[in-house]
């Protein structure tokens, strides 16, 4: 079945960096866009990015745009978020997720989250 | 961005009771609406997409309809499991969530 794990989260200091990875496994990962989606604490849901199964087309957020950095492997069906210039309102818990239509449609699988914590 | 508005924030209702949880975009989005359960500590859980189409595995007691603007989650008689958020999803530009609606016991 569809398992997606993420990892990398923690305790940043504001300007800090932070890369997270997911580990896809249970479906052919580069037919499908990946995407990263964050929920702050009580929160609501936030798309943040997302990126094509080739690689080659990558949509952010306005909120993360010339931050964050997604990018994926497909040798080993891993999906990375890098993070520099962390700001106290990025604290959340962030999930990557699937994307079976390729078109940012709907995620129909999601991690478990890894939560990223910034504060001096 | 396209804004997503849920009403209402919450309702207490009891088991067997029928849900209804409205989202309303802020401008036309054809049927490219999306639904997802959320419980305490969990990943969400798509239910319903385009508007209407059952995510397999989902109980046949949720349904959605709606287009344009307005759009509809019904829970045909709720059961305990149910009791979560929901979250409406638009995906006609790049994606936006509802803030939540949070289904509570009675």
């Amino acid at each position: 079945q569809v398992q997606l794990v993420e990892s990398g989260g923690g305790l940043v200091k504001p300007g800090g960096s932070l890369r997270l990875s997911c580990a896809a496994s249970g479906f052919t990962f580069n037919y499908y866009y990946m995407s990263w989606i964050r929920q702050a604490p009580g929160k609501g849901l936030e798309w943040i990015s997302s990126i094509s199964g080739t690689g080659n087309t990558i949509y952010y957020a306005d909120s993360v745009k010339g931050r964050f950095t997604i990018s994926r492997d497909n040798a080993n069906n891993s999906l990375s978020l890098e993070m520099n210039n962390l700001r106290a309102e990025d604290t959340a818990v962030y999930y990557c997720a699937r994307d079976p239509e390729g078109w940012l449609a709907y995620f129909d699988s999601w991690g478990q989250g890894t939560l990223v914590a910034v504060s001096s | 961005d396209i804004q997503m508005t849920q009403s209402p924030s919450s309702l207490s209702v009891s088991v067997g009771d029928r849900v209804t949880i409205t989202c309303r975009a802020s401008q036309s989005i054809s049927t490219y609406l999306n639904w997802y359960q959320q419980k305490p500590g969990k990943a969400p859980n798509l239910l319903i997409y385009t508007a209407s189409s059952l995510q397999r595995g989902v109980p046949s007691r949720f349904s959605g309809s709606g287009s344009g603007t307005d759009f509809t989650l019904t829970i045909s008689g709720l059961q305990p499991e149910d009791f979560a958020t929901y979250y409406c999803q638009q995906s006609f530009t790049t994606p936006t969530f509802g803030q939540g609606t949070k289904v509570e016991i009675e």
